[in-house]
This record gives C-alpha cells, sequence and structure tokens, in this order.
C-alpha cells in the first residue's frame, strides 16, 4: 500500500522560508508512470493546486506561486519537496503531497498524505 | 486560467437519498475532470476520474457523468459515512484547478 507523508516545521515567520518533504513508503518516486504534486488549502476553503516534480526532474508550478517556488525529488531517498520562499500569512494552510497516476489524458491524484498544517504569524 | 464552478454550495439530504452535484468548467476539457470527497480533518479521497471512471475500492452508488463544460456526480441511496464536502478538479489543462465544493449535509 502506498504511503505518503509530510514533514516539516508547523510555524513559521512572515518572510521566511517553507520547507516540506513528503516521503514515499510502499512505492518509488523513480517511475515514469507518475507524477508527485502539492496541494495546499487554506482553513475553510477549496484545495489550491500548487504544482508537480517528475522523477525526471521535471517541474510545473502555479503561476500564481511561481516566483518563490522550488520542487525537487530525491530518488535515492525515496522523497520530494517543497520550498516556498518570503512566506506570509496568506501562505497559511494544511499542505498535501499527492501522488498522480497518469491515465490518457488525466493524472488523478490517487494517494495523499495526511497533510501538514502550516501557520504563518508574527 | 480553466475554472470550474461547482452548485449548489451546500446540499441538504438524508440517508436514502439520491443526490446530484454539479461542476462546470470555464471551457471544454473533455472529459479531464475528477471528484473528490472530503471529510473534516482529512485528505480529500479520489471517487472518481476522467468524469466516469469509478476509482478502484469506491463503492458504485457513486458515478459520474458529463464531457466538455458540464459534469455531475452522483449519489444514490445515500449512506450515513457519505456526509462530506465535495470537489471537482479540472486536470485538462495547468494550472489545475478545484471546484469550490459542495457541502453535503
Amino acid at each position: 500500500q502506498v504511503q505518503l507523508r509530510e514533514s516539516g516545521p508547523g510555524l513559521l515567520k512572515p518572510s521566511e522560508t517553507l520547507s516540506l518533504t513528503c516521503t514515499v513508503s510502499g512505492g518509488s518516486v523513480n517511475s515514469n508512470s507518475y507524477y508527485w504534486k502539492w496541494i495546499r488549502q487554506p482553513p475553510g476553503k477549496r484545495p489550491e493546486w500548487i504544482g508537480y516534480v517528475h522523477y525526471s526532474g521535471k517541474t510545473n508550478y502555479n503561476p500564481s506561486l511561481k516566483s518563490r517556488l522550488t520542487m525537487s525529488i530525491d530518488t535515492s531517498r525515496n522523497w520530494f519537496s517543497l520550498r516556498l520562499s518570503s512566506v506570509t500569512a496568506a501562505d497559511t494552510a494544511v499542505y498535501y503531497c499527492a501522488r498522480a497516476s497518469r491515465i490518457g489524458t488525466t493524472c488523478p491524484l490517487d494517494y495523499w498524505g495526511q497533510g501538514a498544517l502550516v501557520t504563518v504569524s508574527s | 486560467a480553466i475554472q470550474v464552478t461547482q452548485s449548489p454550495p451546500s446540499l441538504s439530504a438524508s440517508v436514502g437519498d439520491r443526490v446530484t452535484f454539479t461542476c462546470r468548467a470555464s471551457q471544454d476539457i473533455g472529459n479531464d475532470l475528477a471528484w473528490y470527497q472530503q471529510k473534516p480533518g482529512k485528505a480529500p479521497k479520489l471517487l472518481i476520474y476522467s468524469a466516469s471512471t469509478l476509482q478502484s475500492g469506491v463503492p458504485s452508488r457513486f458515478s459520474g457523468s458529463g464531457s466538455g463544460t458540464d459534469f455531475t456526480l452522483t449519489i444514490t441511496s445515500l449512506q450515513p459515512e457519505d456526509f462530506a464536502t465535495y470537489y471537482c478538479l479540472q486536470d485538462y489543462d495547468y494550472p489545475c484547478a478545484f471546484g469550490q465544493g459542495t457541502k453535503l449535509e
């Protein structure tokens, strides 16, 4: 059974850099069949797609976050990560990592982490 | 960017009812739409992908239909565990976009 688990600091001050790691077990990130994605959900709001990283290192970011965002993948350690710089209170959210399986033209998010609450406050 | 709009924002129903949720895309997305169920404090769970394909392990009372810009999710014979918030997600084009959700209560 594939499992994903987010880890990282839960409290940041404005202007700091958010760093999260998603560790994958029960499966390998080193596969052309999947995209490894980050989604966040501010309290009481809809989820927001942040972006993805592929095992090849290819990335695709939400344009609204692109200037502050870096994603990477470590196939030897079987994890992938997110870095979001210059955070503000608007970045307070539950951050989820998820696996997207390539099926035809679509990539449904079939496995999710449990989520990591990140709060930005001075 | 392609947007998706869900209706209604909330829906009141009872166990045993049949309910339908609607999602409309701002442009043609073919059938690149998925439906997710989210319960409080939990990650979303994939129910339907490619507009109408049931994810493995999801009960058959869930079904999806539609293509182009208009999509529906139907639950026949509501069960107590189905009361949750439902989101649609388009991944036809990046950035992917979630609808604002429909809360079933």
